[in-house]
């Protein structure tokens, strides 16, 4: 079965600060890789997602992620955040033609970000 | 265009009693995917529906179920309600697989056992 893991469950950092979460999964065969980001109060949003090609992938408000197959990984990085960016942020996989059509969330990393 | 919508957003059941929770997609998505969110097990993945068959079923006991009509609205329902089962219940809604495009997420719904 496939599964995620994020390694920070919470993060506090100044505004100007630069932000990498990290996100591990476990499948050996091909997935497609996600970023979704829960501000408070708010639902569920797409910040970026990776299916193929350039390994470095840019998403919404200055986000980016770095897809490392060797390492199965999906980090996520913003070089300069500011104080809205305090959210939740969730790495998900899909497996794809195995487990079935479905996102597996890793648990999640609470980002606060002080002005 | 407008957003996955699901209502109710807050319920309060008692333990014993069922529940069903609504979901409409956006127009022209017919796929659709519920999860269950705590604090301690994260977002947890329930079932998905496309176009009105079940495809995939997460593990959960069989008080959990669902279903999706012609038009792609879907409807979860939990019976037997125990406290555990208190969590926020979100509605995710795509094109086709959430393999490949993009997810939807509705605002969910918050259940309450007591």
């Amino acid at each position: 079965a496939q599964s995620v893991s994020q390694h920070n469950h919470h993060v506090i950092l100044s505004e100007a600060a630069s932000l990498e979460l990290g996100c591990n999964y476990s499948y050996g065969g091909t997935v497609n890789l996600f970023w979704y980001v829960q501000y408070p109060g708010q639902h569920l949003q797409l910040l970026l997602k990776y299916f193929s090609g350039d390994p470095l992938v840019k998403g919404i408000k200055g986000f980016e992620a770095e897809f490392i197959k060797s390492k199965f990984s999906f980090n996520l990085r913003k070089p300069s955040v500011q104080w809205s960016d305090t959210a939740e942020y969730f790495c998900a996989v899909a497996a794809y033609k195995a487990a079935g059509n479905k996102l597996t969330f890793g648990g999640g990393t609470r980002v606060l970000v002080k002005p | 265009k407008a957003g996955v919508t699901q209502t109710p957003r807050y319920l309060i059941k008692t333990r014993g009693q069922q529940v069903t929770l609504s979901c409409s997609p956006i127009s022209g998505h017919r796929s659709v995917s519920w999860y269950q969110q705590t604090p301690g097990q994260g977002l947890q993945f329930l079932f998905e529906y496309f176009s009105e068959t079940q495809r995939n079923k997460g593990n959960f006991p069989g008080r959990f179920s669902g279903r999706q009509f012609s038009n792609s609205r879907s409807e979860m329902n939990v019976s037997t309600l125990e406290l555990g089962d208190s969590a926020l219940y979100l509605c995710a809604s795509s094109l086709d697989s959430v393999i490949n495009t993009e997810a939807f997420f509705g605002q969910g719904t918050r259940l309450t056992v007591v």
